[in-house]
Formats: structure tokens, sequence, C-alpha cells
């Protein structure tokens, strides 16, 4: 959805490199969430915010790191770039009363 | 790892067959949703089931919950190329806290 957008779209970096990866929500929601999807396994949990002061570990939190500096922005960070971390990654908001998740269209990212 | 797993990865079907998606999970879940992914595109919601042995209908799909809470399936009736895409489905655990597992996701092809 347009509501939530991502920046950069795409991006190719060198091993060891520190990158973040940056979302904007105008949907208003509390929740927000990291996924990385690789071919044929799906979407995984990184990182998750329920509020600005509330940041959570996901499924694969290692060499990972994030900032919800305010409640329509949550960014995500790669301290030290490796090439399996060369994946789609996808924002999404949630409404706590819904539970739908709304992506934004994703960066896609490349490690070399 | 993956606790959410979706039969069968792939599936290529000529245009007007039926087409079916089966998810199954290692936990009883509180709820669970469904969403399509089009070919370069992001996840897109298209459905939450909340009680157990629900079946809910949209035009030509049809989404089952299981009556144990631990399987759901969605049915395409009569697909066309506008179906092409990957479904995958979000299961919300019944205990622990408030995240969604994503399925391994199928990857549906219509052949015209």
């Amino acid at each position: 959805d347009a509501d939530v957008t991502q920046t950069p779209r795409n991006r190719i970096t060198k091993t060891g490199k520190r990158i973040m990866l940056e979302c904007s929500q105008t949907k208003g929601h509390d929740r927000m969430y990291w996924y990385r999807q690789d071919p044929g396994l799906g979407l995984r949990l990184i990182y998750y915010s329920f509020d600005v002061k509330d940041i959570n570990k996901g499924e694969i939190s290692d060499g990972y790191s994030v900032s919800r500096q305010a409640q329509a922005k949550f960014s995500l960070s790669l301290e030290s770039a490796i090439p399996n971390q060369t994946a789609l990654y996808f924002c999404a908001t949630s409404d706590f009363s819904l539970g739908t998740q709304y992506f934004g269209p994703g960066t896609r990212l490349t490690v070399l | 790892g993956q606790q959410v797993m979706q039969i069968p990865q792939y599936q290529h079907v000529q245009e007007g067959e039926d087409f079916t998606t089966y998810c199954n999970s290692s936990t009883t879940l509180s709820n669970i949703q469904w969403y399509k992914q089009r070919p370069g595109g992001h996840p897109v919601f298209l459905i939450q089931l909340v009680k157990s042995g629900e079946v809910k209908k949209q035009k030509r799909l049809t989404f089952q919950f299981g009556e144990a809470k631990k399987n759901s399936s969605l049915h395409i009736t009569a697909t066309q190329t506008t179906d092409v895409g990957t479904y995958f489905c979000a299961g919300l655990r019944a205990s622990g806290t408030y995240k969604y597992i994503f399925g391994t996701g199928t990857r549906l092809k219509v052949l015209a």
C-alpha cells in the first residue's frame, strides 16, 4: 500500500558496510515489523515494535538492529553487512484491533 | 525453526483447473491469515479466520480453518491468470507473544 513506504527500493553494497533501511507509514498504526524474504523460506520476522518504546526480537535478529524514531518511522540497520543478508526486506504495520498487516513495497538488498 | 509449513511449494495448473494450498502448524493457533503476493509485489491481506472449523468464501476463493486450529487451506475454483502469485498463511500462536508466523508459501502459476 502507498501508506507504507520503504527507502531505498534497491541497494547494492559490499561486505562490512553499514546499511540502514527506512520505513515510514501514514496509517497511524502503533505496530511495525521488519521481515526478510528468501526463496522457499517465506517471510521471517526480524524485529517488531508495538509502540515507540517497545522493541522486540523476532526469529532472526542476529546481525540486525532497529530504531523506532517515531510512531510512523521504523528503521532497520545492518551494522556490518555480509553476503547471506542478501534478500528482499519488507516493512509492515498493523492495527491491534484488526491484526491485518499492511506491507511496504520492499527493499531488495544485495551484499557483495 | 519454521513452525508453519505450507504444501505444495509450487503448483502449475491449466487455466480453469482448481488449486488448493495447505497450511500446517506445529502448535495451536489463535487465528490464521492468508496473504497473496503477486510476482514482483508485496504481500496483500486476503482474509482472517478465527473460529474452529470456520469456512469463508471470497468469490472463487474458499478458506477453511481446521477443527483443531492447527491447519488451514485455501482453495481456488476455476483458476484464472490473475490468480498467479505466491500465497502465504500466517498463524498467530494461541499462547505467547502477539506475532504472526508466516508459512513458507505456495507459488501458483496458471497456464493459459
